[in-house]
Protein backbone atom coordinates (compact mmCIF):
# COMPACT_ATOMS: atom_id res chain seq x y z
CA UNK A 1 0.00 0.00 0.00
CA UNK A 2 1.59 3.14 -1.13
CA UNK A 3 1.39 6.21 0.60
CA UNK A 4 0.73 8.44 -2.46
CA UNK A 5 -2.26 6.93 -4.42
CA UNK A 6 -2.35 6.90 -8.37
CA UNK A 7 -5.01 4.82 -10.24
CA UNK A 8 -2.79 1.75 -11.53
CA UNK A 9 -3.84 2.08 -15.30
CA UNK A 10 -4.76 4.81 -17.48
CA UNK A 11 -4.93 4.47 -20.81
CA UNK A 12 -6.24 6.96 -24.59
CA UNK A 13 -5.75 7.21 -27.74
CA UNK A 14 -3.15 9.00 -30.07
CA UNK A 15 -3.63 12.65 -29.95
CA UNK A 16 -5.82 12.02 -26.72
CA UNK A 17 -5.49 14.42 -24.02
CA UNK A 18 -4.68 12.01 -20.74
CA UNK A 19 -4.48 13.04 -17.03
CA UNK A 20 -3.29 10.90 -14.20
CA UNK A 21 -4.27 11.95 -10.44
CA UNK A 22 -1.95 11.20 -7.50
CA UNK A 23 -3.51 11.72 -4.20
CA UNK A 24 -1.60 12.31 -0.47
CA UNK A 25 -2.06 14.09 2.71
CA UNK A 26 -0.68 16.90 4.89
CA UNK A 27 2.49 15.54 5.50
CA UNK A 28 3.58 15.42 2.06
CA UNK A 29 2.13 16.58 -0.89
CA UNK A 30 0.05 18.88 0.82
CA UNK A 31 2.73 20.45 2.10
CA UNK A 32 6.10 20.28 -0.60
CA UNK A 33 6.09 19.74 -3.97
CA UNK A 34 5.37 16.59 -5.97
CA UNK A 35 7.82 15.00 -9.30
CA UNK A 36 6.66 12.53 -11.43
CA UNK A 37 8.51 10.24 -13.35
CA UNK A 38 8.29 8.45 -16.38
CA UNK A 39 9.79 4.64 -16.78
CA UNK A 40 9.42 3.02 -20.14
CA UNK A 41 9.46 -0.85 -20.28
CA UNK A 42 13.23 -2.00 -19.23
CA UNK A 43 14.66 1.39 -18.53
CA UNK A 44 15.48 3.85 -15.42
CA UNK A 45 12.96 6.20 -14.60
CA UNK A 46 13.42 9.74 -16.03
CA UNK A 47 12.26 12.80 -14.32
CA UNK A 48 9.66 14.26 -16.28
CA UNK A 49 7.96 17.13 -13.90
CA UNK A 50 9.40 18.70 -10.97
CA UNK A 51 8.06 21.23 -8.59
CA UNK A 52 4.61 20.71 -9.77
CA UNK A 53 4.80 22.09 -12.44
CA UNK A 54 8.13 22.61 -14.04
CA UNK A 55 9.91 20.71 -16.73
CA UNK A 56 13.73 19.77 -17.04
CA UNK A 57 15.14 20.41 -20.09
CA UNK A 58 14.39 18.24 -23.12
CA UNK A 59 10.94 16.98 -21.72
CA UNK A 60 8.59 18.27 -24.31
CA UNK A 61 5.38 20.48 -23.55
CA UNK A 62 3.17 18.03 -24.34
CA UNK A 63 3.67 17.05 -20.10
CA UNK A 64 2.41 19.24 -17.59
CA UNK A 65 1.80 18.89 -13.85
CA UNK A 66 -0.72 20.59 -11.44
CA UNK A 67 -1.21 20.61 -7.63
CA UNK A 68 -4.35 21.35 -5.58
CA UNK A 69 -4.34 20.95 -2.00
CA UNK A 70 -3.11 17.22 -0.76
CA UNK A 71 -3.48 16.07 -4.77
CA UNK A 72 -1.74 16.04 -7.31
CA UNK A 73 -2.06 15.57 -11.42
CA UNK A 74 0.32 15.01 -14.46
CA UNK A 75 -1.30 16.03 -17.96
CA UNK A 76 -0.32 14.56 -21.17
CA UNK A 77 -1.66 16.29 -24.33
CA UNK A 78 -1.24 15.25 -28.43
CA UNK A 79 -0.71 11.27 -26.77
CA UNK A 80 1.59 9.41 -28.90
CA UNK A 81 2.96 5.74 -28.67
CA UNK A 82 6.38 6.31 -27.02
CA UNK A 83 4.50 7.94 -24.28
CA UNK A 84 3.25 4.40 -23.55
CA UNK A 85 4.81 3.67 -20.12
CA UNK A 86 4.70 3.77 -16.23
CA UNK A 87 4.80 7.17 -14.68
CA UNK A 88 5.08 7.79 -10.77
CA UNK A 89 4.54 10.34 -8.31
CA UNK A 90 6.76 11.40 -5.79
CA UNK A 91 7.10 13.82 -2.96
CA UNK A 92 8.94 14.42 0.84
CA UNK A 93 7.18 13.12 3.66
CA UNK A 94 7.58 15.73 6.85
CA UNK A 95 5.81 12.79 9.06
CA UNK A 96 8.45 9.84 7.80
CA UNK A 97 11.43 12.04 7.17
CA UNK A 98 11.50 10.75 3.95
CA UNK A 99 10.27 10.25 0.14
CA UNK A 100 7.07 8.44 -0.86
CA UNK A 101 6.47 7.23 -4.29
CA UNK A 102 3.09 6.80 -6.09
CA UNK A 103 2.25 3.23 -6.72
CA UNK A 104 2.45 3.68 -10.47
CA UNK A 105 -0.06 4.09 -13.53
CA UNK A 106 0.65 1.92 -16.35
CA UNK A 107 -0.35 4.10 -19.39
CA UNK A 108 -1.54 2.55 -22.44
CA UNK A 109 -2.07 4.04 -26.11
CA UNK A 110 -4.94 2.45 -27.41
CA UNK B 1 26.51 15.03 -19.16
CA UNK B 2 25.80 13.28 -15.88
CA UNK B 3 26.64 9.72 -15.71
CA UNK B 4 26.00 7.57 -12.12
CA UNK B 5 27.08 4.18 -12.48
CA UNK B 6 26.11 1.44 -9.81
CA UNK B 7 27.83 -2.00 -9.02
CA UNK B 8 28.42 -4.45 -7.02
CA UNK B 9 25.26 -6.35 -7.21
CA UNK B 10 24.97 -10.21 -7.61
CA UNK B 11 23.79 -12.81 -5.18
CA UNK B 12 23.54 -12.58 -1.44
CA UNK B 13 22.90 -15.02 1.08
CA UNK B 14 19.72 -14.14 3.47
CA UNK B 15 21.97 -11.86 6.96
CA UNK B 16 25.70 -11.83 4.66
CA UNK B 17 26.50 -8.53 3.95
CA UNK B 18 26.63 -6.65 0.78
CA UNK B 19 28.25 -2.98 -0.31
CA UNK B 20 26.66 -1.16 -3.47
CA UNK B 21 29.16 1.90 -5.13
CA UNK B 22 27.75 4.27 -7.48
CA UNK B 23 30.31 6.18 -9.34
CA UNK B 24 29.43 9.56 -10.69
CA UNK B 25 30.84 11.49 -13.41
CA UNK B 26 29.78 14.90 -15.01
CA UNK B 27 28.64 17.23 -12.49
CA UNK B 28 30.22 18.48 -9.22
CA UNK B 29 29.09 15.47 -6.89
CA UNK B 30 29.48 17.68 -3.45
CA UNK B 31 26.80 20.23 -4.42
CA UNK B 32 23.67 17.68 -4.56
CA UNK B 33 22.19 14.98 -2.20
CA UNK B 34 22.51 11.25 -3.62
CA UNK B 35 19.60 8.88 -3.25
CA UNK B 36 19.06 5.19 -3.51
CA UNK B 37 16.11 4.07 -4.86
CA UNK B 38 14.72 0.13 -5.76
CA UNK B 39 12.52 -1.80 -7.78
CA UNK B 40 11.11 -5.56 -7.52
CA UNK B 41 11.01 -6.73 -10.09
CA UNK B 42 7.13 -5.91 -12.06
CA UNK B 43 6.85 -3.82 -8.98
CA UNK B 44 6.89 -0.25 -7.92
CA UNK B 45 9.83 2.14 -7.34
CA UNK B 46 10.91 2.21 -3.26
CA UNK B 47 12.82 4.80 -1.92
CA UNK B 48 15.56 3.58 0.04
CA UNK B 49 17.87 6.19 1.08
CA UNK B 50 19.17 9.68 1.16
CA UNK B 51 22.11 11.59 2.01
CA UNK B 52 22.83 15.14 1.63
CA UNK B 53 25.31 16.41 -0.20
CA UNK B 54 27.91 17.00 2.38
CA UNK B 55 26.83 14.18 3.95
CA UNK B 56 25.38 15.91 7.38
CA UNK B 57 22.23 14.09 7.10
CA UNK B 58 20.68 10.90 5.92
CA UNK B 59 17.12 9.08 6.24
CA UNK B 60 15.88 5.85 5.63
CA UNK B 61 13.06 3.80 4.04
CA UNK B 62 10.70 2.18 6.52
CA UNK B 63 11.94 -1.12 5.02
CA UNK B 64 15.54 -0.64 5.55
CA UNK B 65 16.33 1.25 8.92
CA UNK B 66 18.53 0.15 11.38
CA UNK B 67 19.86 -2.32 8.22
CA UNK B 68 20.99 -0.15 5.10
CA UNK B 69 23.71 2.53 5.52
CA UNK B 70 24.31 5.40 3.05
CA UNK B 71 27.43 6.98 2.44
CA UNK B 72 29.39 9.05 0.54
CA UNK B 73 33.46 9.86 -0.29
CA UNK B 74 32.75 13.30 -2.66
CA UNK B 75 36.78 13.23 -2.98
CA UNK B 76 36.47 9.98 -5.08
CA UNK B 77 32.58 11.37 -6.42
CA UNK B 78 31.55 7.57 -4.85
CA UNK B 79 28.00 6.94 -3.61
CA UNK B 80 27.47 3.74 -1.55
CA UNK B 81 24.87 1.48 0.27
CA UNK B 82 26.16 -0.74 2.96
CA UNK B 83 23.48 -3.50 2.79
CA UNK B 84 23.47 -5.53 6.11
CA UNK B 85 21.26 -8.63 7.07
CA UNK B 86 19.58 -8.45 3.83
CA UNK B 87 16.04 -10.29 3.40
CA UNK B 88 15.13 -12.28 0.26
CA UNK B 89 12.39 -8.94 0.06
CA UNK B 90 15.72 -7.21 -0.43
CA UNK B 91 15.69 -8.71 -3.48
CA UNK B 92 15.41 -5.66 -6.25
CA UNK B 93 17.08 -3.30 -8.91
CA UNK B 94 19.09 -0.59 -6.74
CA UNK B 95 19.17 2.78 -8.44
CA UNK B 96 21.37 5.62 -7.69
CA UNK B 97 20.54 9.18 -8.63
CA UNK B 98 21.15 12.54 -8.34
CA UNK B 99 18.98 14.90 -6.33
CA UNK B 100 18.07 18.46 -8.28
CA UNK B 101 19.48 20.10 -4.78
CA UNK B 102 21.82 19.84 -2.23
CA UNK B 103 19.50 18.97 0.48
CA UNK B 104 17.34 15.98 0.13
CA UNK B 105 13.95 17.02 1.20
CA UNK B 106 12.86 18.92 -1.63
CA UNK B 107 14.23 18.84 -5.04
CA UNK B 108 13.89 14.59 -5.83
CA UNK B 109 15.67 12.71 -7.65
CA UNK B 110 16.51 13.92 -11.24
CA UNK B 111 19.36 12.21 -12.89
CA UNK B 112 19.34 8.24 -12.68
CA UNK B 113 21.92 5.48 -13.13
CA UNK B 114 20.64 2.45 -14.95
CA UNK B 115 20.59 0.54 -11.75
CA UNK B 116 22.42 -2.82 -10.12
CA UNK B 117 20.37 -6.20 -9.48
CA UNK B 118 20.39 -7.67 -5.94
CA UNK B 119 19.55 -11.03 -5.24
CA UNK B 120 19.24 -12.14 -1.71
CA UNK B 121 18.52 -16.27 -2.08
CA UNK B 122 20.01 -18.94 -0.03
Amino acid sequence: QSVLTQPPSASGTPGQRVTISCSGSGSNIGDTSVNWYQQLPATAPKLLIYSNNERPSGVPDRFSGSKSGTSASLAISGLQSEDEADYYCAAWDHSLAGWVFGGGTKLTVL
Amino acid sequence: QVQLVESGGGVVQPGRSLRLSCAASGFTFSNFAMHWVRQVSGKGLEWVAVMWHDGSNEYYGDSVKGRFTISRDNSKNMLYLQMNSPRVEDTAIYYCARDIAAAGNGGGAEFWGQGTLVTVSS
